[in-house]
């Protein structure tokens, strides 16, 4: 049992380029979610998925796209990369039990725009 | 008012010591509320969550304040592992099980 995967840990990238981060998980999670953090702030959701083929937008969803086409992977993807994108990207997933809920986090991808 | 406020500290405290982090968030439709440690970086892991009536693992302790919206956890006889960023989080209501997160206080336990 891998949990969370995501891939690349690191990555830098120009600005104006393309990429996509990857997520995966196999724990047959419904829900998974993509946030960023930068120094000094908390998590910030990007995107979220509420199972296959459902997504929405969080608080900072400008710049990225996503797309959950089955329940393990849920892949963020950067239009146009530019300095402000500078973070650490966490994608976390859930199951729900009753009226509490665990969120399991990958270990991250540290990305750099120059 | 930010959604989930928290001291940012640092807090230094030498180890046996008690430690108390508090925390206020400004959705009253929350539901579901935890603490989280991320350690230098890496990903947060879940700590505690956090129930109306208190609740207590080992040497921590949560207690909620729905009233109030406040949340808080004590850290009794801390030891030097305990050194770590605690992040307060609330869950973001109508989007699934996605969180919202406070900025972290940090601890350092010395010897």
């Amino acid at each position: 049992n891998a949990g969370v995967t995501q891939t690349p840990k690191f990555q830098v990238l120009k600005t104006g380029q393309s990429m996509t981060l990857q997520c995966a998980q196999d724990m047959n999670h419904e829900y998974m979610s993509w946030y960023r953090q930068d120094p000094g702030m908390g998590l910030r959701l990007i995107h979220y998925s509420v199972g296959a083929g459902i997504t929405d937008q969080g608080e900072v969803p400008n710049g990225y796209n996503v797309s959950r086409s089955t329940t393990e992977d849920f892949p963020l993807r950067l239009l146009s990369a530019a300095p402000s994108q500078t973070s650490v990207y966490f994608c976390a997933s859930s199951y729900r039990l009753a009226s509490s809920y665990e969120q399991y986090f990958g270990p991250g991808t540290r990305l750099t725009v120059t | 008012r930010k959604e989930v406020e928290q001291d940012p500290g640092p807090f230094n405290v030498p180890e046996g010591a008690t430690v108390a982090f508090n925390c206020t968030y400004s959705n009253s439709a929350s539901q579901s509320f935890f603490w989280y440690r991320q350690d230098c970086r890496k990903e947060p892991k879940l700590l505690m969550s956090v129930y109306s009536s208190g609740n207590e693992d080992g040497r921590f302790t949560a207690q909620l304040n729905r009233a109030s919206q406040y949340i808080s956890l004590l850290i009794r006889d801390s030891k030097l592992s305990d050194s770590a960023t605690y992040l307060c989080v609330v869950n973001r209501p109508q989007a699934g099980t996605a969180l919202i997160f406070g900025k972290g206080t940090t601890l350092s336990v010395s010897s």
